[in-house]
C-alpha cells in the first residue's frame, strides 16, 4: 500500500517559534489532510488541500499540496502551549476519498518553557 | 450538535472472548471507518463501510468483523480477542462528496490480557 513519510519524527521548540514539518509519499495524492490529535482524543482535522500547489490557511496554521503531488507541508507560526500535540498527514487510498485514508507515522510537537 | 462516540471509552478483557467496540455517528454520513492506532505504526485501516449493508475490509482486517444495519452504527467486532489486538480503536465518518474528510471520536482503548 501508499506509505507517508514524516520529519520531523519529533521538534522541542520554544513558544513563540514557527514551526515546519512536512509529508513524503512515493505515489501522486489528490488530497491532503493535515490532523492533530491530542492526548486521549481522536485526531481532529485542520486543513485539507486539494489541488496541486494550493495553500490554505487556517489561523497561525498554513498548508500547501506541493506541485509534485506527492509532497505537503504544515507550518505554525508563533507557536503556543496549546500547539502541543501529533500532526499527521493523511491521504485517500484511492483517487475518489471515500476509501480509507492513509496516515504518516506523525510529527510530535513539544513546547519547551 | 453533530458528533460520533465511541464507547467504551476503556476496555479490559481476556484472550479468547468476544468483544464489540460500539460506534455511533449523528452526521447522517454514509461512510464509516475503523482505525487501530499502535505506537511505531500510526493508524492502520481495519474495515469500511460504504453504506447500510456494505462493509469493506481494510489493510488489517483479521481478527475483526463489522456488520451496518442503519446509517448511524458501525459496531465492531472482535471474534476470538488476541494480545495483538491491544490497541486504541478509532471509528470515523465521512461524507460521500467532499473526498477524504474523516471526522474521528474520541477512541477506545482496548487491552487484552
Amino acid at each position: 500500500g501508499q506509505q507517508l513519510n514524516q520529519s520531523p519524527q519529533s521538534m522541542f521548540i520554544q513558544e513563540g517559534e514557527d514551526v515546519s514539518m512536512n509529508c513524503t509519499s512515493s505515489s501522486i495524492f489528490n488530497t491532503w489532510l493535515w490532523y492533530k490529535q491530542e492526548p486521549g482524543e481522536g485526531p481532529v482535522l485542520l486543513i485539507a488541500l486539494y489541488k496541486a500547489g494550493e495553500l490554505t490557511s487556517n489561523g497561525r496554521l498554513t498548508a500547501q499540496f506541493g506541485i509534485t503531488r506527492k509532497d505537503s507541508f504544515l507550518n505554525i507560526s508563533a507557536s503556543i502551549p496549546s500547539d502541543v500535540g501529533i500532526y499527521f498527514c493523511a491521504g485517500p487510498d484511492s483517487g475518489g476519498g471515500a476509501d480509507g485514508l492513509t496516515f504518516g507515522k506523525g510529527t510530535h510537537l513539544i513546547i519547551q518553557p | 450538535d453533530a458528533e460520533i462516540t465511541q464507547s467504551p471509552r476503556h476496555k479490559i478483557t481476556e484472550t479468547g472472548r468476544q468483544v464489540t467496540l460500539a460506534c455511533h455517528q449523528t452526521w447522517n454520513h454514509n461512510n464509516m471507518f475503523w482505525y487501530r492506532q499502535d505506537l511505531g505504526h500510526g493508524l492502520r485501516l481495519i474495515h469500511y463501510s460504504y453504506g447500510v449493508q456494505d462493509t469493506n475490509k481494510g489493510e488489517v482486517s483479521d481478527g475483526y468483523s463489522v456488520s451496518r444495519s442503519n446509517t448511524e452504527d458501525l459496531p465492531l467486532t472482535l471474534e476470538s480477542a488476541a494480545s495483538s489486538q491491544t490497541s486504541v480503536y478509532f471509528c470515523a465518518s465521512s461524507e460521500s462528496i467532499i473526498g477524504g474528510r474523516q471526522y474521528f471520536g474520541p477512541g477506545t482503548r482496548l487491552t487484552v490480557l
